[in-house]
């Protein structure tokens, strides 16, 4: 079955940069996936971060694009995030995330959605 | 850009009781809305897309439904497993932007 694992420090100090990886198994990353990242403030909803093709092509949250970069490793089925000049309101679990584009039973409409998550990874900010 | 609201925000409510959660967009996204499952300490699980499509696996109690700005989760029999929080997500724009719900806990009464 599909399965992702993030990877990376768990603390990182103001202004540095939250560099984080995903291993994928399972699957190939150059598969009709698209590869993206979530976070979750401690005690708070789901963040959307951005998302990946294998191509390279990448979406990013708007609030977010000016820091965010997001690759793709296909030599090693993995992708990445990187966050700049991070301050304290980045510490987060951070989730890598497959999006996939699901079909319904009653029509060839198909629907993006996040089907399969890793099991998130503590990042926090502090000096 | 579209914003998600959830209500209610939280809710106490009894194993076997009829639960319903609203999305609503802040302007029209078709059927382009998922659901999905958080409990504690894990990562969100999909339960429903497009709307109103089970994900497999997915027990049938769940059901959603809506289009356009107004969207419905209902959980038929709440059972003990369910106690969790849920999101919904669009997923309408193009380029592609995902935005999550604040979320609904749905808690033991």
């Amino acid at each position: 079955q599909v399965q992702l694992q993030e990877s990376g420090p768990g603390l990182v100090k103001p202004s540095g940069t939250l560099s984080l990886t995903c291993a994928v198994s399972g699957v190939s990353i150059r598969s009709s996936n698209w590869w993206s990242w979530v976070r979750q403030a401690p005690g708070k909803g789901l963040e959307w971060i951005g998302e990946i093709y294998h191509s390279g092509t990448t979406n990013y949250n708007p609030s977010l694009t000016s820091r965010v970069g997001i690759g793709v490793d296909k030599s090693n089925n993995q992708f990445s995030l990187n966050l700049r000049s991070v301050t304290a309101a980045d510490t987060a679990v951070y989730y890598c995330v497959r999006v996939n584009f699901l079909v319904t039973d009653y029509s060839s409409a198909g629907y993006y959605a996040m089907d399969v998550w890793g099991q998130g990874t503590t990042v926090t900010v502090s000096s | 850009d579209i914003q998600m609201t959830q209500s209610p925000s939280s809710l106490s409510a009894s194993v076997g009781d009829r639960v319903t959660i609203t999305c609503r967009a802040s302007k029209s996204i078709g059927i382009y809305l998922n659901w999905y499952q958080q409990k504690p300490g894990k990562a969100p699980k999909l339960l429903i897309y497009g709307a109103s499509t089970l994900q497999s696996g997915v027990p049938s109690r769940f059901t959603g439904s809506g289009s356009g700005t107004d969207f419905t989760l209902t959980i038929a029999s709440l059972q003990p497993e369910d106690f969790a929080s849920y999101y919904c997500q669009e997923s309408s724009h193009t380029p592609r932007l995902f935005t999550f719900g604040p979320g609904t806990k749905v808690d033991i009464k």
